[in-house]
């Protein structure tokens, strides 16, 4: 099956700092890759919708300034986040979609914890 | 607007069956997806329905109704590996997934 990884697993840094997590898919191209967020005991709620090569579209509420999203290869997604807050301590996850393909794959996520 | 129901928490024993359901409202279909979730991990694949009917994978059933706007998941022979978040998603007209809340089960011995 597709394989999504995200990198690094767990981070913790200081408020005001940024941070980037890695979202790659092993062995397909993926042509659109999705950011979530999920704090504890809620449902993933989805951030943004990159696809290769363009901008990435941003649900609302969602600063685009605050989370860079980049996605300049076929397989390779980033997320930024800038100036981080302590409510921005959040499990963070990536997913991926190739082609004319309907399943999105997980990567394992990413656990931000901002001190 | 667009709407996923299932319920928040559900309980049931070893070696018995459980259903959750799922009804949803969205613009436009292109399928219903069944994920699980453990605690602290990703979500991970368990079915996908797009026509209607009874879609069985070994233990693990998916049923869906497009005219009545509802699925659900079937686990038979539950283990106490099963104790998971079960997450129904709906891909609307613009094969964007529009996420339930989760059902979390807790399965007893």
């Amino acid at each position: 099956g597709a394989v999504v990884s995200q990198h690094p697993s767990r981070v913790i840094c200081k408020s005001g700092t940024s941070v980037k997590i890695e979202c790659r898919s092993l062995d397909f191209q993926a042509t659109t890759m999705f950011w979530y967020r999920q704090f504890p005991k809620q449902s993933l709620m989805l951030m943004a919708t990159s696809n290769e090569g363009s901008k990435a579209t941003y649900e609302q509420g969602v600063e685009k300034d605050k989370f860079l999203i980049n996605h300049a290869s076929l397989t390779l997604s980033t997320l930024t986040v800038t100036s981080a807050h302590p409510e921005d301590s959040s499990f963070y996850i990536c997913s991926a979609r190739g082609g004319l393909e309907y399943e999105q794959y997980f990567g394992p996520g990413t656990r931000l914890t901002v001190t | 607007g667009q709407n996923i129901d299932q319920p928040t928490e559900m309980t049931a024993t070893e070696g018995a069956i459980v259903q959750i359901n799922c009804t949803y409202q969205t613009s436009g279909f292109n399928g219903l997806f069944w994920y699980q979730q453990h605690a602290g991990e990703a979500p991970t694949f368990l079915s996908y329905n797009v026509l209607d009917g009874l879609e069985e994978k070994g233990r693990f059933s998916s049923f869906l109704s497009r005219s009545k706007g509802y699925s659900y998941l079937l686990l038979k022979e539950l283990q106490m590996k099963d104790s998971a978040s079960y997450l129904c998603a709906v891909m609307d007209s613009n094969y964007q997934l529009i996420w339930g809340a989760g059902t979390k089960l807790i399965i007893k011995p």
